[in-house]
């Protein structure tokens, strides 16, 4: 089993429209858990580190089920500029972060 | 807003030689990595490094790569003799403690190595 696993899509949708991405993760003694976005040819940038009571930062919410070893990101009205491929990501203290292969997504005029 | 910064963003070497990757970490982060994206797959760890010694390595980091912080600003990896596989983006990433023991890492822009 992969230690993160991810949907690779790729998600085409409509700008404004609301997509959810969901990962899973096989270490239950992960501690940290974060979605970074990548573009093409480009560096892990951090979008939101996710803690156990869920978070949100403007259109983005994150939630985390440590039962069901799941985190999720939602994406609220959606821009041309969220384009880029979203990595979960997870780690146990300061351990090195294991990345999933990531979610494409596509927003489209 | 201090940033993670490398150099060079692109390097073209032969197989079998030595190349050395450059990265100064954010200012007063303690703790340093490296890692790697071959083209199409996921990022991988190499190596970690606080107080001036490797605290974790990967299985990918094999007798042929090596860390140094030779400054209180430059963390560099260095590989000793190329391999075509050792073809990838290079990524140095730095953290530091924060509260509720989240060590959050910020990468910096990568070095492209291609090996011919």
């Amino acid at each position: 089993r992969k230690e993160v696993e991810q949907d690779p899509g790729p998600f085409n949708v409509p700008e404004g429209a609301t997509v959810a991405f969901n990962c899973t993760y096989s270490n239950s003694a992960s501690q940290s858990f974060f979605w970074y976005r990548q573009d093409c040819r480009k560096e892990p940038k951090l979008l939101m580190s996710v803690y156990s009571s869920g978070n949100e930062d403007g259109r983005f919410t994150a939630q985390l089920n440590r039962a069901s070893q799941y985190i999720s990101l939602l994406i609220r009205d959606s821009k041309l500029s969220d384009s880029a491929t979203y990595l979960c990501v997870v780690n146990k203290g300061n351990t090195p972060l294991v990345f999933g292969k990531g979610t494409r997504l596509s927003v489209i005029a | 807003e201090p940033e993670v910064t490398q150099t060079p963003s692109h390097q073209v070497t032969q197989m079998g030689q030595e190349v050395i990757l450059r990265c100064v970490p954010i200012s007063n982060h303690l703790y340093f990595y490296w890692y790697r994206q071959i083209l199409g797959q996921k990022v991988e760890f190499l190596v970690s490094f606080y107080n001036n010694e490797i605290s974790e390595k990967s299985e990918i980091f094999d007798d042929q790569f090596s860390v140094e912080r030779p400054d209180g600003s430059n963390f560099t990896l260095k590989i000793r003799s190329t391999k075509l596989e050792d073809s990838a983006m290079y990524f140095c990433a730095s953290s530091d403690i924060l509260g509720h023991n989240f060590y959050e890492q910020y990468f910096g822009p990568g070095t492209r190595l291609t090996v011919t």
